[in-house]
This record gives structure tokens, C-alpha cells and sequence, in this order.
């Protein structure tokens, strides 16, 4: 069965330093996979995306790590920010499906307090 | 530039009532989905369409109709709404398929759902 496990479910850090959330997936035949950031009340909004090819990118304080072998990402924010508060979603794409079918984690809920 | 477009942002049903969740799109995306999110779950995909007058069912399509008319509109039926039905919906549109890699998916802002 599909599916994208993301760890942990919400994690409360102060503003200033780092953190890393992860994702484990089972999605095949694997085609990319993606970090969204949805902030509350909004819908989702792109921050990466990688191939198997890729093993790590980033996005200004955003860096995606992926193990296409163990079939894990993590997503690793730097110096975060009271606006890095947000939902982190990762979403894995297969190969196999007409539309390029996108499976979503549950998310980490991310809090930065001051 | 108003991207992914969904209207209304909230509705209260009551059981039994029909309606329609409108989504609009103005980047000429070809491929448009509809995706319910509820609590502590991931988003899950309810119908897609590849192109007008193109549409296919998702993971959850239960309950719901669709239609594509238009490449800008795909709206979301409710023919009889049921308060399993309270959730989030979200509308997403892409250029292709999403396993291009250059491929975007944009959503829209959601509709917050309540069944009563």
C-alpha cells in the first residue's frame, strides 16, 4: 500500500534555532517527492522538489534531504522564524498513474515561539 | 495574478442539502484535482481531470460529482450532503502531470465544509 509516514507530529521550538522533521514512504513506482508548507487556514505551498537523483535541496533556510534506498526524506529549517510556524507536509508523486498521483503525509505541526 | 481560485471559503449544509464548491484557475492548467483534508489526516484525492470534458475518480469519489467544461473551471458537486462530508476541500491545479519534475501543483485557499 502507498504510503507517506512523517515524524514527529508537531514540534514546538524556539525562534532562532534549527530543526529537522522526517518522511518515510513506501509509494511506488516512486516518481518525486515534495515538501509543502501550509500555514493555518491556507492551502498548501511548494518548498521542494526532488527526484531519486537528487539527494539534497534547498530553498533559502529550507533544505530537503532524500534517500531514494531507504526511502526516507527529512526537511532541516535553519534559524527559523515565528512565520516558519506552519503545517510541513511531505508528498510523494507516482510514476504509474495517469495524473502523476500525489500522496500526502499528515504533517508536522511546527510552533516557533519567541 | 490570482492563481488557484476556490469560492466559498466557508458553507454550513444542512443533511441532505446539495451544493456546488467552485473551483477557478487562471494559469491554463490542464490537470485539476479535488483533494478533502481532514484531522490527522493526509490530503486525500476525491476526483481529477486531465483536460475539459476529462475526469476520473480519486481515492475517496463517494458522494461527489464533477464535470469540466471549461480548461478554467472544475466545480464540486455535493448531491446529497452527509456530515461524513465535513472537511476541507481544496482544489489543485498543474500544468501536467506531477511527475514532471518542473511541475507545480497549486492549491487553492480551501473551503471549510460543515454538515449538520
Amino acid at each position: 500500500k502507498n504510503q507517506v509516514e512523517q515524524s514527529p507530529q508537531s514540534l514546538i521550538i524556539l525562534e532562532g534555532k534549527n530543526c529537522t522533521l522526517q518522511c518515510n514512504y513506501t509509494v511506488s513506482p516512486f516518481s518525486n517527492l515534495r515538501w509543502y508548507k501550509q500555514d493555518t487556514g491556507r492551502g498548501p505551498v511548494s518548498l521542494t522538489i526532488m527526484t531519486f537523483s537528487e539527494n539534497t535541496k534547498s530553498n533559502g533556510r529550507y533544505t530537503a534531504t532524500l534517500d531514494a534506498d531507504t526511502k526516507q526524506s527529512s526537511l532541516h529549517i535553519t534559524a527559523s522564524q515565528l512565520s516558519d510556524s506552519a503545517s510541513y507536509i511531505c508528498v510523494v508523486a507516482d510514476r504509474g498513474s495517469t495524473l502523476g498521483r500525489l500522496y500526502f503525509g499528515r504533517g508536522t505541526q511546527l510552533t516557533v515561539w519567541p | 495574478n490570482a492563481g488557484v481560485t476556490q469560492t466559498p471559503k466557508f458553507q454550513v449544509l444542512k443533511t441532505g442539502q446539495s451544493m456546488t464548491l467552485q473551483c477557478a484557475q487562471d494559469m491554463n492548467h490542464e490537470y485539476m484535482s479535488w483533494y478533502r483534508q481532514d484531522p490527522g489526516m493526509g490530503l486525500r484525492l476525491i476526483h481529477y481531470s486531465v483536460g475539459a470534458g476529462i475526469t476520473d475518480q480519486g481515492e475517496v469519489p463517494n458522494g461527489y460529482n464533477v464535470s469540466r467544461s471549461t480548461t478554467e473551471d472544475f466545480p464540486l458537486r455535493l448531491l446529497s450532503a452527509a456530515p461524513s462530508q465535513t472537511s476541507v476541500y481544496f482544489c489543485a491545479s498543474s500544468y501536467g502531470r506531477t511527475t514532471r519534475m518542473n511541475t507545480e501543483a497549486f492549491f487553492g485557499q480551501g473551503t471549510r465544509l460543515t454538515v449538520v
